[in-house]
Order: C-alpha cells, then structure tokens, then sequence
C-alpha cells in the first residue's frame, strides 16, 4: 500500500497570499494524483487530478505540479472562502486508493 | 448534472450489518464507464476507500476492511449499495458514495484507475449499542 504524507498539518495564511501544501508518496505514482477540497461539514470536491488538471469549474488560482512522489498545491490568492482540508490522492497503484491525512488551511 | 445521494441508516448495533444505498440521479449507472464507490471518513479523521463497482457488477475492495464489505448494483433502480458486516465501534463514520473515475480503457480493455467526483453529500452512520 501506497503511503501518502501531507504537510504541513496546519497551514495558516493571510488573505490574498500564496499557500503551498506538499504531499509526498512512499513510492513513485507518476502523475496519478489528485487534490480535494473539505470546507467544514460539506462533503470533499476534486480540486486537481493527473497532479495539475484543475476540475471543472474550479478557480484558475489553484494549481498542482510534481510528478513521482513529490506534489504541491498552490493557492495563488487566498480567499477567505478557501478555508478547508485539503486532501491528496494516489490512483497509480491499486487497491487501495489511499489519501494523505490532509492538510488545514486556516486564514490569518 | 450527475447527483448521488446516500440513505441513512442513522444507529447500527454492533455485531450488526450496516447497509447503505446510494442513488444516482442525472445519468444512468449502466451508460457509464466509470465505477462507482464508498469512501468513509471517521469522525475528526481522514478518508477511507472501501471499495467500488462496476455497472456489470465487477467489484474492487480496500484489503483493509478484511473482506467484511459487499458493494452490489442495481442497474433497474440506478443505485449501488454497501454492505458492511460485522460492524463495531471503529465503523463510526461518515460515509459517502462517489463515482470513482476507474474505467476499462476502450482500445486495450485494461482497467485504468481513476479520481472520485462528484461525491453524495455523506451520511453518518454510529455503531453503538
């Protein structure tokens, strides 16, 4: 099983700057990752997936890069409305798919 | 636009099935591709894949759940169900179903993994006595 390991737990960030968040796998899954979002008590939405194609209908100001087992999400302009969880996915080796513990934005 | 809603069991005792369905509205199961799927998340805690089914009824498990979930489809009803025995406490969670983005891929047959979107908005099943 495919390890998935996010950080940082917590992220706190002001409104209009840029967030990282980094998930990294236990072993290569090529491109085969994707991101969600969880606001509080909502169900997760799919952010990005293939590591950088943003879902339908989601803000130009998120994007994810990395290949392997190195990944990041960036929110280029925080809005207040991005407070969640968020979330990484592997699909390249299953099963199991398996998620990274997820990651908190906070806005300062 | 695809929407999937869960069923809502609400108490389950232990030692007992827990058993969910989800319906499919907007598109039919059985014109699709994809499978479809259980994700489960505890309470405060991260996400589960239980596992997913294909339309024909090809199903895939998380080896975690050591073979205690049954995942079923009904085409004519446009739903698929989770069946989970025999629960306890750490089966406390919230459960949503999804479309798992999983497909055959059309030239080669090959099963090609995939994400999960959309997702039912969850329901939270307590296993408690």
């Amino acid at each position: 099983e495919i390890v998935m390991t996010q950080s940082p737990a917590t992220l706190s960030v002001s409104p209009g700057e840029r967030a990282t968040l980094s998930c990294r796998a236990s072993q290569s899954v090529s491109s085969n990752l994707a991101w969600y979002q969880q606001k509080p008590g909502q169900a997760p939405r799919l952010l990005i997936y293939g590591a950088s194609t943003r879902a339908t209908g989601i803000p130009v100001r998120f994007s994810g890069s990395g290949s392997g087992t190195e990944f990041t999400l960036t929110i280029s302009s925080l809005q207040s409305e991005d407070l969640a969880v968020y979330y990484c996915q592997q699909y390249n080796i299953w099963p199991p798919y398996t998620f990274g513990q997820g990651t908190k934005l906070e806005i300062k | 636009q695809l929407h999937l809603q869960e069923s809502r069991p609400g108490l389950v005792k232990p030692g007992d099935s827990l058993s969910l369905i989800c319906t499919v509205t907007g598109g039919a199961i059985s014109g699709s591709n994809y499978y479809w799927g259980w994700i489960r998340q505890p309470p405060g805690r991260g996400l589960e894949w239980i596992g997913s089914i294909s339309y024909s009824g090809s199903t895939l498990y998380n080896p975690s759940l050591n073979s205690r979930a049954t995942i079923s489809v009904d085409t004519s009803q446009n739903q698929f169900a989770l069946n989970l025995l025999p629960v306890t406490a750490a089966d406390t969670a919230m459960y949503f179903c999804v479309r798992d983005l999983a497909h055959h891929d059309v030239l080669t047959g090959q099963l090609q993994s995939g994400w999960f979107d959309p997702w039912g908005q969850g329901t939270l099943v307590t296993v408690s006595s």
